[in-house]
Formats: structure tokens, C-alpha cells, sequence
């Protein structure tokens, strides 16, 4: 079975700071790759996605990944991180034309000190 | 276009009863999965439906068990509740499965006693 760790549990960085969230995956095939957040009281709602293709994702509100392929990684990017972004964030794999579902992992939970 | 909705939002069942949680996808969706989400097993997914058949399945006991109907709207059902099933249920919607991005619904808080 494959799994995802997040290396980083709880993040606290101060407003305008640079963001960079680990995420490693153990499956050695084709993946599909996602970050998806969760916003204090929000249910979850996805980041954005890496099918094939330009290994450099951008999604929504200025995040980015990049899909790292001979790491098994995709680290989560933000330049300048905003008191708004506090939020559970999550990295999740799919796998096997999806035959397992979604695999998440544990989630880093990031803290933005204005 | 509305949102996955899941219903109830909040549940509190005693041990050795049984459980149904009931989601409806986003319009025009036919795939609906199925999460479990604890503190300390963090989202595990439980089952997978598209087009009335279950097409995956976790590594979850028989006694979750799921349905889905012919207009997309999928049950889940806990029977035979443990404590350790306390746990909020996710279900997310997509268009056909396998990768297609999954949208989330705000879920349902089961609390066993």
C-alpha cells in the first residue's frame, strides 16, 4: 500500500514569510497529485492538482507545487504567505486509475502570526 | 451550482447501534467517495461509488458498509457502532472517478458513546 508523509506537522510563520510544505509518496507508477486545505470551519477544498505534464502546478490564491518525480515529492510553495492562509493543509496521491482512492497525509497544520 | 451536502451535520449514537449518513453530490457528478477522518488516523478513504456499484474499497471492516442511488446520492452505514468509530465522515464528489478532482463536503460528526 502506498502512503504520503507531511514532514511537518505545525508550522507558525509571520505574515509575508515564504512557504514551502514537504510532502514525499511511497508509490513508484503513475501518480496523480493534489493539495487540498482546510480553513478553520470550511470543509475541505482543493489547492490544486498535478495529472502529467509541466511538473510546476499553480492553483488557487498564489500557491504552486512542483512535482518532483526522482524525489517522489510535491512540495507545497507560497512566496509570501498571508494571516489567511492559516489552515490545515493536506497531500493527497492517487493512484492505480484510482483503485485505492485517495491516499492523504497526516496534514501539516500552518499558523500565520500577523 | 450547489456543493456536496451531507446530512445529518452532527450525530451522537451509542455503542452497538447503527448508523446511515446520507451525501448528494454536486450536479451532474456520478462518482462518490467515501472518508474517514480521526486525529490520530488523519483521512482514511473507505469506499468508492460510481453509477450504483461500489467500485473500490478501503481497509475497513464489513460493518461500514454504502449504497448509491440511481440519482447519484450515496448512503453510508456503521453498524454494530464502536467507540473508535467516532470520527467525521467526508464524502467527496467527482465527475467519473478514478483521479478527476474530488470536491469535499462539510461532512458529518459521528460521536459514539
Amino acid at each position: 500500500a502506498q502512503s504520503v508523509s507531511q514532514h511537518n506537522h505545525h508550522v507558525i510563520l509571520s505574515e509575508a514569510a515564504s512557504l514551502e510544505l514537504g510532502c514525499n509518496y511511497s508509490y513508484g507508477g503513475t501518480v496523480n497529485l493534489f493539495w487540498y486545505v482546510q480553513y478553520p470551519g470550511q470543509h475541505l477544498q482543493l489547492l490544486l492538482k498535478y495529472f502529467s505534464g509541466d511538473p510546476l502546478v499553480k492553483g488557487i490564491k498564489g500557491f504552486e507545487a512542483e512535482f518532483i518525480k526522482s524525489k517522489f515529492s510535491f512540495n507545497l510553495r507560497k512566496p509570501s504567505v498571508q494571516w489567511s492562509d492559516t489552515a490545515e493543509y493536506f497531500c493527497a496521491v492517487g493512484s492505480g486509475g484510482g483503485a485505492d482512492g485517495l491516499t492523504f497525509g497526516k496534514g501539516t497544520h500552518l499558523i500565520i502570526q500577523p | 451550482k450547489a456543493g456536496v451536502t451531507q446530512t445529518p451535520r452532527y450525530l451522537i449514537k451509542t455503542r452497538g447501534q447503527q448508523v446511515t449518513l446520507s451525501c448528494s453530490p454536486i450536479s451532474g457528478h456520478r462518482s462518490v467517495s467515501w472518508y474517514q477522518q480521526t486525529p490520530g488516523q488523519g483521512l482514511q478513504f473507505l469506499f468508492e461509488y460510481f453509477s450504483e456499484t461500489q467500485r473500490n474499497k478501503g481497509n475497513f471492516p464489513g460493518r461500514f458498509s454504502g449504497r448509491q442511488f440511481s440519482n447519484s446520492r450515496s448512503e453510508m452505514n456503521v453498524s454494530t457502532l464502536e467507540l473508535g468509530d467516532s470520527a467525521l465522515y467526508l464524502c467527496a464528489s467527482s465527475l467519473s472517478g478514478g483521479f478527476y478532482e474530488q470536491y469535499f463536503g462539510p461532512g458529518t460528526r459521528l460521536t459514539v458513546t
